[in-house]
């Protein structure tokens, strides 16, 4: 089955520095790959998503790349700001009839 | 609309007791998807119901278990509970398979 690692496990930047975020997938068959933001007490919220014939998306000051031939994609966060600070989690799909598969989430905190 | 709700909100149960969850998807919303999330271990898959039927399973004993009503509503249910199921439980709805996954906000479950 599909297996999606996450690194780092933690991560503290500076207000206004950026934030990258990398995550492993073993099946080379996903083609969905969205990520979520979990703040502190509350539940998962989906920030961003790409999916396998897409290689880059934006979203003002997140972005989210792929590469397909390494199997990896990666979370961008640009002038990174204290309301940034959260756990994210990335995930996968392999079709459409087996469930998201997580990373183990990235907590994310924002000094400002 | 409304969101996915999860009760009860907040959960203590004593060793060898068993639990019920409930989760009301989004209205439309067939298939169901159910997490265990523990700190530093993510979001573990239970098991997802798609109209009624169980279309993936985890790697979770058979204590855990659940199930889906006609009206996408969904349980899950926990057996003989032991101090490690003690973790926040979320489920997730999606309209397709491929579309943004919905949170609800989780059942607290505290085994002591």
């Amino acid at each position: 089955g599909e297996n999606v690692e996450q690194h780092p496990s933690t991560l503290s930047v500076q207000e206004g520095d950026s934030a990258v975020i990398k995550c492993t997938y073993s099946d080379s068959a996903s083609n969905y790959f969205p990520w979520y933001k979990q703040e502190l007490g509350k539940r998962p919220q989906l920030i961003i998503d790409i999916r396998s014939n897409v290689g880059e998306k934006k979203d003002q000051r997140i972005a989210v790349t792929l590469n397909k031939t390494a199997k990896h994609f990666s979370l961008h966060i640009t002038e990174t700001q204290p309301e940034d600070s959260a756990v994210y989690f990335c995930a996968a799909l392999y079709s459409g009839n087996t469930p998201l598969v997580f990373g183990k989430g990235t907590r994310l905190s924002v000094i400002a | 609309k409304a969101g996915v709700t999860q009760t009860p909100r907040y959960l203590i149960k004593t060793r060898g007791q068993q639990v019920t969850l409930s989760c009301s998807p989004i209205s439309g919303h067939r298939s169901v998807s159910w997490y265990q999330q523990t700190p530093g271990q993510g979001l573990q898959f239970l098991f997802e119901y798609f109209s009624e039927t169980q279309r993936n399973k985890g790697n979770f004993p058979g204590r855990f278990s659940g199930r889906q009503f006609s009206n996408s509503r969904s349980e899950m249910n926990v057996s003989t509970l032991e101090l490690g199921d003690s973790a926040l439980y979320l489920c997730a709805s999606s309209l397709a398979a491929n579309t943004e996954a919905f949170f609800g906000q989780g059942t607290r479950l505290t085994v002591v």
